[in-house]
């Protein structure tokens, strides 16, 4: 049960390049988020989703796209990288509902956009 | 919009003391208070989870929540080397869109 992982674990982009962070579970969870984390900050959440074929916007989904075609994987897709973008990205997939919730997180991809 | 908020610190305790974090938010529709310890240069890890007003022990630590004040702080008791670290406050109402989480407070514990 290896739970979240996340691939690659660091990038190096150039500006106006493109990537993928892959994200995949193992734990059969229908919610999965991914997160951003600027020095010194909090997470803030990207995107979300809650089932396969079902995504949504978070609080800064600018600059970003996700899919979401099976349970296992929620892939994060930036496009035309900018500076602003270097950040440390997580995903996390959740457990239960209400009271009974719980996230889980990945080990977290590094990108600096240079 | 929905907030936590958390001194950044960095706060500083001698090894054997009791370290108190502390965390307000501001949507009264949270249902569930989490605490979170994030090493340097890792992802964060649950530590504790509260729902209800009052205590909740787990060893070394206890949550506190207090919602009428809109308040969740956290206690480790025995500080060890080992507990500093960056401690994420994050709050949920339950709804599909996860977590909120506050900056985070750098705890140091002195030997």
């Amino acid at each position: 049960n290896a739970g979240v992982t996340q691939t690659p674990k660091f990038r190096i982009l150039k500006i106006g390049q493109s990537m993928t962070l892959q994200c995949t579970q193992d734990m059969n969870h229908n919610y999965m988020y991914w997160y951003r984390q600027d020095p010194g900050m909090g997470l803030k959440l990207i995107y979300y989703s809650v089932g396969a074929g079902i995504t949504d916007k978070g609080e800064v989904p600018n600059g970003y796209n996700v899919s979401r075609s099976t349970t296992e994987d929620f892939p994060l897709r930036l496009e035309l990288a900018a500076p602003s973008q270097t950040s440390v990205y997580f995903c996390a997939s959740r457990r239960g509902v209400g009271r009974q919730e719980t996230q889980y997180f990945g080990p977290g991809t590094r990108l600096l956009v240079l | 919009q929905k907030e936590v908020e958390q001194n950044s610190g960095p706060l500083s305790v001698p090894e054997g003391a009791i370290a108190s974090l502390n965390c307000t938010y501001s949507d009264r529709g949270s249902q569930s208070f989490f605490w979170y310890r994030q090493y340097s240069g890792k992802s964060p890890e649950l530590i504790m989870f509260i729902y209800s007003n009052g205590d909740k022990e787990d060893g070394r630590f206890t949550a506190q929540l207090n919602k009428a004040s809109q308040y969740v702080s956290l206690l480790i008791r025995d500080s060890q080397p080992s507990d500093s670290a960056t401690y994420l406050c994050a709050v949920s109402d339950g709804g599909a869109d996860g977590l909120t989480f506050g900056k985070g407070t750098h705890l140091i514990i002195q030997p």
